[in-house]
């Protein structure tokens, strides 16, 4: 069974520009979350996504946002790059509807801001 | 706000010994917990969930417990190895969907 996978790996891009980031979940899963780590602020929830919609969300400025697709897979996207946004952005899937089920992640795509 | 802390930040043991990493949360309304390991610039690989209504789940050399009374929990690796070696981060779930909130992780290093 495959695992999470996201792409791309990594990324480099400059300050004001845009990035798209995606993640194809355990298939059967339809529950996506996403993630920033960081080495000062560790790992950050963003926003989490069920049956495309948006059902959290982080404490992130608007420049962030996110979709899922109707095969469960999602996109991040962070317009207006800044040069804090450098980090790993980790995605994980889980099966369970609810707040009891086992996250699994993803390898990340680390984002480099130059 | 929930908030996870983890102590130590970071551990050095020898080969072969047993070890406990600890991890502490502010809020005791909790759905699970769950531990993953963190190998450098890689992604995270669970370990062990423990659901609420539980005190321990094992796997293998790892057992993790859970006192959510006490809002603690602990990681107890036995006869460490050098593949033990890496991060390992705690996180509960508080209940909003699937949101995790993560502790800031204890480094390992098992030293041959």
């Amino acid at each position: 069974k495959a695992g999470v996978t996201q792409t791309p790996r990594y990324l480099i891009k400059t300050r004001g520009q845009q990035v798209t980031l995606s993640c194809s979940p355990i298939s059967g899963h339809r529950s996506v979350s996403w993630y920033q780590q960081t080495p000062g602020q560790g790992l950050q929830f963003l926003f989490e996504y069920f049956s495309e919609t948006q059902r959290n969300k982080g404490n992130f400025p608007g420049r962030f946002s996110g979709r899922q697709f109707s095969n469960s897979r999602s996109e991040m996207n962070v317009s207006t790059l800044e040069l804090g946004d450098s980090a790993l952005y980790l995605c994980a899937s889980s099966l369970a509807v609810g707040s009891d089920g086992e996250q699994f992640f993803g390898p990340g795509t680390r984002l480099t801001v130059l | 706000k929930q908030e996870v802390t983890q102590i130590p930040a970071a551990l050095s043991v020898p080969e072969g010994e047993n070890l406990v990493l600890n991890c502490s949360f502010t809020d005791s309304a909790i759905y699970n917990l769950q531990w993953f390991r963190q190998d450098p610039g890689k992604g995270l690989t669970s370990l062990l969930l423990i659901q609420s209504s539980q005190r321990e789940q094992t796997s293998g050399r790892l057992n993790a417990s859970l006192d959510k009374s006490s809002g603690r929990s602990t990681l107890y690796i036995a006869a460490s190895q050098p593949g033990d070696s890496a991060t390992y981060l705690c996180a509960v779930s508080p209940g909003v969907g699937n949101k995790l909130v993560f502790g800031a992780g204890t480094i390992l290093r098992v030293k041959s």
